[in-house]
C-alpha cells in the first residue's frame, strides 16, 4: 500500500495565497522528499527533510515534518500560477537503500 | 545531478501487443528505477533494476509482464507485455541518489 497520504487532494487558490499540503506516512523513514509534476511530464524534486530536522526553507517553500506524528506539511508562500502542478510526497524508507514510497500527491491550482 | 530521457515520449497501441520504453541516463548509474503513473494517481514502484542481475520486482508486478533489461550502467529497457486498457499510464524511470531522484519525463503509454 501506499506510505504516505495526503491531503487535501486538490487545492485552488488565489495568486499571492499560500498554499498548505499535508503528508502523513506509516513506517520510520530515513528522509522525507516533496516533488512537483507538471502536466503528468517527470517529477522534479523540491526539497528534503531528514528525519532528525523539523523544519526546512527553500525560497517560498516551507516544509515541516513531525515524525510523533507521522506526518509533513509543505508550504508554499505568496503563490503563483506558475506553481499549478501535482505535489507528491516521497518517504525513503529507512532500509539502508534507496527505495521511495510516493504519497497519492496534491493537485494545486493556482489562479491569476 | 543526471539527464535522464526516454523514448517513446507517447504512444497509442493495440490490446494483446507490447511495447519497450527506453531509459538512457547522461552518467553511469548503477541502479534505475522504474515507476507506472496510472491516470490521476501517484506513482507507484514497478522494480529496481542493477546492471548486472536480475531486476527485483515489487510486490503485483511480475517479470513476465514488465521484462526489464539493463544491459550497460547509463541504459535500461522497460516492456510491457500483452497490453490492456488497464495498462495505459505514464511509465517514468529515474536514477536515485543520496539525497534525491532524477526522474526522466515519461512516456505516455494509452493501449486502446
Amino acid at each position: 500500500s501506499q506510505q504516505g497520504e495526503e491531503d487535501p487532494q486538490a487545492l485552488s487558490i488565489q495568486e499571492g495565497e499560500n498554499a498548505t499540503m499535508n503528508c502523513s506516512y506509516k513506517t520510520s523513514i530515513n528522509n522525507l522528499q516533496w516533488y512537483r509534476q507538471n502536466s503528468g511530464r517527470g517529477l522534479v524534486h523540491l526539497i528534503l527533510i531528514r528525519s532528525n530536522e523539523r523544519e526546512k526553507h527553500s525560497g517560498r517553500l516551507r516544509v515541516t515534518l513531525d515524525t510523533s506524528k507521522k506526518s509533513s506539511s509543505l508550504l508554499i508562500t505568496a503563490s503563483r500560477a506558475a506553481d499549478t502542478a501535482s505535489y507528491f510526497c516521497a518517504t525513503v524508507l529507512n532500509t539502508g537503500g534507496f527505495k521511495t514510497i510516493f504519497g497519492a500527491g496534491t493537485r494545486l491550482f493556482v489562479k491569476a | 545531478s543526471a539527464v535522464i530521457s526516454q523514448k517513446p515520449s507517447r504512444d497509442i497501441c493495440q490490446r494483446g501487443t507490447s511495447l519497450t520504453i527506453q531509459c538512457q541516463v547522461d552518467s553511469q548509474v548503477t541502479m534505475m528505477f522504474w515507476y507506472r503513473q496510472q491516470p490521476g494517481q501517484s506513482l507507484t514502484l514497478i522494480a529496481t533494476a542493477n546492471q548486472g542481475s536480475e531486476a527485483t520486482y515489487e510486490s503485483g508486478f511480475v517479470i513476465d509482464k514488465f521484462p526489464i533489461s539493463r544491459p550497460n550502467l547509463t541504459f535500461s529497457t522497460l516492456t510491457v507485455s500483452n497490453m490492456s486498457p488497464e495498462d495505459s499510464s505514464i511509465y517514468l524511470c529515474s536514477v536515485p541518489r543520496p539525497d534525491t531522484q532524477y526522474f526522466g519525463p515519461g512516456t505516455r503509454l494509452t493501449v486502446l
